[in-house]
């Protein structure tokens, strides 16, 4: 059975610093998405890693992906309030299949 | 373009009661997704349908969970005889095709199902 976790699950941040968010699954998968949810919101795509060693940058976030240690990564660099959400990993076992998530991780930026 | 819907955004229902929630995935989309979100499950699947094949129903909870989807468009989740623990988000997403590479879920705004 695919399980996927996160840590930390909470993460309270300091504007300007920077941060990671871990993401560790248990089996062989072919591909791994990180999303954000706001309060109250649906899941927004962020980034989708496809294969060893993808590293993918959108603004202040960088994902990146180590197949190997089942590991990926979401660097969060100069924080900034309107970075504040859940970040949530997922996993799928072959392409289209069904996602499998992590626990999220709640951030909060303070000033 | 429109994104994935959902309908209605928010239902309270008694114990006991069947309920029908609703999906419009984005056009040209092959597969969609169910997924339930609660505070103690966290993000579960429940089902999903991809073109013409049978549906992978393996995250149903139990048999008063169904799901259809009518002419490879809009999907009907229903719930039978709901129960409290069955209070939760439920969201669908949709994507292009099982086949291509830079598959990505998209997901609706979801439907907040209260069971009292």
């Amino acid at each position: 059975e695919l399980k996927v976790e996160q840590n930390p699950l909470f993460l309270s941040m300091q504007e300007g610093k920077n941060y990671t968010i871990y993401c560790n699954y248990s089996t062989t998968s072919d591909r791994l998405y990180w999303y954000r949810q706001d309060p109250g919101k649906s899941l927004e795509s962020l980034f989708v890693l496809l294969s060893n060693g993808a590293v993918k940058q959108e603004g202040r976030l960088m994902a990146s992906l180590d197949t190997k240690a089942r590991l990926s990564t979401l660097h969060i660099t100069a924080a900034v309030h309107d970075l504040s959400a859940t970040y949530f990993c997922a996993v799928d076992k072959a392409a289209g299949n069904k996602l499998t998530f992590g626990g999220g991780t709640r951030v909060l930026v303070k000033p | 373009g429109a994104g994935v819907s959902q309908s209605p955004s928010n239902k309270v229902t008694e114990k006991g009661k069947d309920v029908e929630l609703r999906c419009d995935p984005i056009s040209g989309h092959t597969a969609l997704y169910w997924y339930r979100q609660s505070l103690g499950q966290g993000l579960e699947f429940l089902i999903y349908f991809q073109g013409n094949s049978a549906p992978d129903k393996s995250g149903l909870p139990s048999d008063r969970f169904s799901a259809e989807r009518t002419g490879g468009s809009v999907s009907t989740l229903t719930i039978q005889r709901t129960q409290q623990e069955d209070s939760a988000v439920y969201l669908c997403a949709s994507s292009l095709d099982r086949g291509r590479y830079q598959e990505t879920q998209y997901f609706g705004p979801g439907t907040r199902l209260l069971v009292l």
